[in-house]
C-alpha cells in the first residue's frame, strides 16, 4: 500500500484548455474526496464519492468541473475551459467506509492556468 | 458549514505551549486535526469522536466539546518540527453520508 497517488503533480495549461487529473486512493478505501486549496487557505470541499457514487458536489463548482469514479477505484477530475481563477492545488483524499475514520491525502496536483 | 479556527496565526519559542480552537455550527460526528507543511499534503494528527474516543498522535492532545461543537488542539513543549499550518476538519452527516469540511487553518511558527 503506497498511499494516495495523484497525477500529474504539476500542470501548466493555457486559459481555455481542458485538463484532467487522476487520483488513485488507498486500496479498499470506499470514500474519496476532492478538495481545492489556494495559498493560505484550508482545503475547500469540491466533491465526494462513496464507492462509484458521487454523493455531493459543491455549489461552488461551476458546470465546467466534473468528476468520475468508475468501478469505485481511481477517480478523475476534469476542468473544462480553464480560467486563471482555477489555478490552485487540487487534493484528493480517501478513507475507509463509515464515519469516524481519518482521511489520507495525496500529494496534490498543482494547476497553473496562464 | 466551514468550521471557524482561532487564532489565525501563532508564533512560539521552542518549548512553549499553544492551543488552537475550532468551532462549528453543525452537529458533529467527529473532529479531525491535520498539519500541513509548505508544499506538502496535509498529514493526519488526531481524530476525536462523538462519545469521547480519540485516536492519534502521542505528543499532541485535543478535546471535543460535543454540546458546543468545539474542539481544541493542545501543543505542549513545542518543537521546531511543529511549525506548519494546522487544519481542523469537521465531519457531519448530510444526505445519509458523512462529509468532511476543513477550516481555513492556523499558522504556527516555532522559533529556536
Amino acid at each position: 500500500d503506497t498511499g494516495v497517488s495523484q497525477n500529474p503533480r504539476h500542470k501548466i495549461t493555457k486559459r481555455g484548455q481542458n485538463v484532467t487529473f487522476r487520483c488513485d486512493p488507498i486500496s479498499e478505501h470506499n470514500r474519496l474526496y476532492w478538495y481545492r486549496q489556494t495559498l493560505g487557505q484550508g482545503p475547500e470541499f469540491l466533491t465526494y464519492f462513496q464507492n462509484e457514487a458521487q454523493l455531493e458536489k459543491s455549489r461552488l463548482l461551476s458546470d465546467r468541473f466534473s468528476a468520475e469514479r468508475p468501478k469505485g477505484s481511481f477517480s478523475t477530475l476534469e476542468i473544462q475551459r480553464t480560467e486563471q481563477g482555477d489555478s490552485a492545488m487540487y487534493l484528493c483524499a480517501s478513507s475507509p467506509q463509515g464515519g469516524y475514520t481519518e482521511a489520507f491525502f495525496g500529494q496534490g496536483t498543482r494547476l497553473t492556468v496562464v | 458549514q466551514q468550521p471557524v479556527q482561532s487564532p489565525q496565526a501563532v508564533i512560539l519559542r521552542e518549548g512553549e505551549d499553544a492551543v488552537i480552537n475550532c468551532s462549528s455550527s453543525k452537529a458533529l460526528y467527529s473532529v479531525h486535526w491535520y498539519r500541513q507543511k509548505h508544499g506538502e499534503a496535509p498529514v493526519f494528527l488526531m481524530i476525536l469522536l462523538k462519545g469521547g474516543e480519540q485516536k492519534g498522535h502521542e505528543k499532541i492532545s485535543a478535546s471535543f466539546n460535543e454540546k458546543k461543537q468545539q474542539s481544541s488542539l493542545y501543543l505542549t513543549a513545542s518543537q521546531l518540527s511543529y511549525s506548519g499550518t494546522y487544519f481542523c476538519g469537521t465531519e457531519f452527516m448530510m444526505d445519509s453520508s458523512y462529509k468532511l469540511i476543513f477550516g481555513s487553518g492556523t499558522r504556527l511558527l516555532v522559533r529556536p
